[in-house]
């Protein structure tokens, strides 16, 4: 079945950057988009972005344009994002969610990676 | 960007009762092609969002037909027929028509 274990939660001090990382089983990694989503404590979702690890295509939400990267890893099925210049407000969870394009719609998510900026 | 507006932000429900939620967009999430990329989510605590409904009406695997979803345009309903003690949790309709995509702000449902 369709698997996406994210990396364990980050304490990262404010300046510093930090990469989650998100790996994939269970289907072609290749062949689907995936896409990240932040949560912030009590808030809601906003979507970041997505990456094609077929080509490393990317789209970004302009509003995180410069602070998140979206890469991936085909030898390892593992998508990573990074997220640079980091201040208080990027203290949350992130989630990993795949896209599935036979259905138009992210059908997997990943249990979510916590970071906490904080000096 | 398009905001989605969620109604109501709670909703206390017994168990068995039948109970709808909206969503109402800024602008029409309907494309040039005749798609309209509507979804519902459910958030349960501690966990990641766990799809219901895609493509406005269509169920997600696995998921029970108590729930279901309807609307057209900017205007959009989850309905949940019989709510059950698992339903608990955080409702979201996300649009993902116009970029970049975009959630609505959220419907908690608690037990009554």
């Amino acid at each position: 079945q369709v698997q996406l274990q994210q990396s364990g939660a980050e304490l990262v001090k404010p300046g510093s950057s930090v990469k989650i990382s998100c790996k994939a089983s269970g289907y072609t990694f290749t062949s689907y988009d995936m896409h990240w989503i932040k949560q912030q404590p009590g808030n809601g979702l906003e979507w970041i972005g997505w990456i094609y690890p077929g080509n490393g295509n990317t789209k970004y939400n302009q509003k995180f344009n410069g602070k998140a990267t979206l890469t991936a890893d085909k030898s390892s099925s593992t998508a990573y994002l990074q997220l640079s210049s980091l201040t208080s407000d990027d203290s949350a969870v992130y989630f990993c969610a795949r896209y599935n394009n036979y259905y138009y719609v992210m059908d997997a998510w990943g249990q979510g990676a916590s970071v906490t900026v904080s000096s | 960007d398009v905001v989605l507006t969620q109604t109501p932000s709670t909703l206390s429900a017994t168990i068995g009762q039948s109970v709808s939620i909206s969503c109402r967009s800024s602008q029409s999430l309907l494309d040039s092609a005749g798609n309209t990329y509507l979804y519902w989510y459910l958030q349960r605590p501690g966990q990641s969002p766990q799809l219901l409904i895609y493509l406005v009406s269509n169920l997600g695997s696995g998921v029970p037909n108590r729930f279901s979803g309807s609307g057209s345009g900017t205007d959009f309903t989850l309905k949940i027929s019989g709510v059950e003690a698992e339903d608990l949790g955080v409702y979201y309709c996300m649009q993902a028509t116009h970029a970049p995509w975009t959630f609505g702000g959220g419907t908690k449902l608690e037990l009554k």
